[in-house]
């Protein structure tokens, strides 16, 4: 079936450093790709979204292109600051499926000051 | 706020007691999921609404496990004998419904915490 796989947490980084969480996917179909963010004592929080191949999804710095050719979804951000600590949660939707959402088992990030 | 809520935030009970969950959705969202966490996990899939059918069930949900959403607006989630291996983070979350093969972007609330002793 579905599955995304992602790279195993914490990362630590300090302010201001570059961001990358590997994000892997298998899907049979033609799956739609997110990130979704957890902050401490928050709900899940939709990140980003691309849609089909090559789309490259952005919000608050992070952007993450779809690679279709690598299965791959990675997350980016240039330069973090410590509000961004959270545990980071790649996931796909099963289109045909009513749309139900397979995640991974997330990243933890800290950032010091 | 106008988000998805949850009722209780969180639940502690005895193994083999009975719980029930509420979910209150985003009022003009048609589809309605529920998912599991676990710590250091993501979120599983169990069930999702559209509208009241209930239209999937994942091999997670056990018989113990029932779902309903009566009127189309909340759902409910009841466990029932509970056991130790349901403690749990329980997510719900609703999504307008899209066009065919379009792509819904689930909003979900803030869960409720199970633990069974």
């Amino acid at each position: 079936g579905d599955s995304v796989t992602q790279m195993e947490g914490p990362v630590t980084l300090s302010e201001e450093a570059f961001l990358t969480i590997n994000c892997t996917y298998t899907a049979t179909g033609y799956p739609s790709l997110f990130w979704y963010v957890q902050y401490p004592g928050e709900g899940l929080q939709l990140l980003l979204k691309a849609t089909k191949a090559d789309d490259k999804g952005s919000n608050k710095g992070f952007e993450a292109t779809y690679r279709k050719e690598t299965t791959s979804f990675h997350l980016e951000k240039g330069s973090v600051q410590v509000s961004d600590s959270a545990v980071y949660f790649c996931a796909l939707s099963d289109g045909g499926g009513g749309f139900k959402t397979i995640f991974g088992a997330g990243t933890r990030l800290f950032v010091k000051a | 706020d106008t988000g998805v809520s949850q009722n209780p935030r969180h639940k502690i009970t005895k193994r083999g007691q009975n719980v029930t969950f509420r979910c209150d959705p985003i009022s003009e969202h048609n589809r309605l999921y529920w998912y599991r966490q676990t710590l250091g996990q993501g979120p599983e899939f169990l069930t999702y609404f559209q509208n009241e059918a209930q239209l999937e069930k994942s091999r997670l949900l056990s018989d113990r496990f029932s779902a309903e959403r009566p009127k189309g607006s909340f759902s409910t989630l009841e466990i029932q004998r509970t056991e130790q291996g349901d403690s749990a983070m329980y997510l719900c979350a609703s999504s307008p419904t899209g066009l065919a093969g379009s792509t819904d972007t689930q909003y979900f609330g803030p869960g409720t915490r199970l633990t069974v002793l």
